[in-house]
């Protein structure tokens, strides 16, 4: 048990619609990251948030965009959804500002596009 | 988006067996982490490495951070039906945004 929660768990929608994906980070924790994994690959890297700001960002189009609320949950939103995004997208708490940087994965919210 | 070099895909061994895997990087990484991935779930975090040469255990495992920093192996000892599931290796830059970059990953199955 991380301390990271995710909602849904499960989602279908169909091409071209917009999803929101959402976030609990771990208390205490100021930095969530968001990876895409596809079926059979490791996870991939989309972007991070730290402190309401957006801090790095992975090789994912603009369609990809992300918001931080002042408590650090975090939300993923997808725009004009593709088949490729069918994935389960994992959000990654850190407690940022210290040497080790553990990220701590909540169980994910798996996407299927139809 | 660049991945580390996990291989092979699948690993099959006998309840009690040792297991070794290891994972390259044609980048340099300053952490190294391994996770274990069940159906269902996130990734949960195995052993973190912080130096180059560094072992680490947590219980039956094992993991090294290599001298050229674009290598590490993970050793599990005395395998239980438990230890099945993926297994994931993780390079980190302790940089600007410390995002990790992970391989295709190892499923392990444990024959009873």
């Amino acid at each position: 048990e991380t301390g990271v929660t995710q909602s849904p768990t499960h989602l279908i929608k169909t091409r071209g619609q917009q999803v929101t994906l959402r976030c609990s980070s771990q208390s205490g924790h100021n930095t969530v990251s968001w990876y895409q994994q596809a079926l059979g690959q490791g996870p991939q890297f989309i972007f991070q948030y730290y402190r309401e700001e957006e801090n790095g960002r992975g090789n994912f189009p603009p369609r990809f965009s992300g918001l931080q609320f002042p408590n650090y949950s975090s939300e993923l939103n997808v725009n004009a959804l593709e088949l490729d995004d069918s994935a389960l997208y994992l959000c990654a708490s850190t407690e940022g500002g210290t040497a080790k940087n553990i990220q701590y994965f909540g169980a994910g919210t798996r996407l299927s596009v139809l | 988006g660049q991945q580390l070099n996990q291989s092979p895909q699948s690993m099959f061994i006998q309840e009690g067996e040792d297991v070794s895997m290891n994972c390259t990087s044609s980048s340099i990484f300053n952490t190294w982490l391994w996770y274990k991935q069940d159906p269902g779930e996130g990734p949960v975090l195995l052993i973190a490495l912080y130096k180059a040469g560094e072992l680490t255990s947590n219980g039956r495992l094992t993991a090294q951070f290599g001298i050229t920093r674009k290598d590490s192996f993970l050793n599990i000892s005395a395998s239980i039906p438990s230890d099945v599931g993926i297994y994931f290796c993780a390079g980190q830059y302790t940089g600007a945004n410390s995002k990790l970059t992970f391989g295709k990953g190892i499923t392990l199955s444990v024959r009873p």
